[in-house]
């Protein structure tokens, strides 16, 4: 079964410090996202990434993926105000029965 | 380029009754997502239609139905209301098959 773990679930930091987020998934899939979500709105696409190693940044956000070890991070460089907001990760798989699994969603809050 | 529309935005309905939403994607996109994301169950994939035929689908009971048109409008209609259908409904759509994904404002369904 295709599970996806977030941690932390909630993070607070000050501005202009790094912090990670990880994204764990359960078995092989065929792609990673990254979505943001700010509060009572809608998601916004990231990053989606396919392969082994991958890595893309945006700004101070940098996400990459290891599919041996199933496992996404998500990276903030420098802190800011305006990246508080939900950091969502989610799998799919198309072999088989095709599943799309989210993550539980990490709280973030950037502190001035 | 006008964004993903969804439409209502709000809407409450009883126990019982049926509800159907409108999702209309950017125009040339083929792929439209429907997602529902409560506060309990957190973000969970509906289904995947394209060009007209459903290419993907969650684990959500028959009630929870979906069609796409012609000119990749689509609607999603839940029948037989239950109180936790109570959710926002996101509608998400894309040009290509990796899936980057444009979401629309959501439709906040509240069942009474």
């Amino acid at each position: 079964e295709l599970k996806v773990e977030q941690n932390p679930l909630f993070l607070s930091m000050q501005e202009g410090k790094n912090y990670t987020i990880y994204c764990n998934y359960s078995t092989t899939s065929d792609r990673l996202y990254w979505y943001r979500q700010d509060p009572g709105k809608s998601l916004e696409s990231l990053f989606v990434l396919l392969s082994n190693g991958a890595v893309k940044q945006e700004g101070r956000l940098m996400a990459s993926l290891d599919t041996k070890a199933r496992l996404s991070t998500l990276h903030i460089t420098a802190a800011v105000h305006d990246l508080s907001a939900t950091y969502f990760c989610a799998v799919d798989k198309t072999s088989g029965t095709y599943k799309y699994i989210f993550g539980t969603g990490t709280r973030l809050k950037v502190l001035a | 380029k006008a964004g993903v529309t969804q439409t209502p935005r709000y809407l409450i309905k009883t126990r019982g009754q049926q509800v159907t939403l409108s999702c209309s994607p950017i125009s040339g996109h083929r792929s439209v997502s429907w997602y529902q994301q409560t506060p309990g169950q957190g973000l969970q994939f509906l289904f995947e239609y394209f060009s007209e035929t459903q290419r993907n689908k969650g684990n959500f009971p028959g009630r929870f139905s979906g069609r796409q048109f012609s000119n990749s409008r689509s609607e999603m209609n839940v029948s037989t209301l239950e109180l936790g259908d109570s959710a926002l409904y996101l509608c998400a759509s894309s040009l290509d098959r990796e899936r980057w994904q444009f979401f629309g404002p959501g439709t906040r369904l509240t069942v009474l």
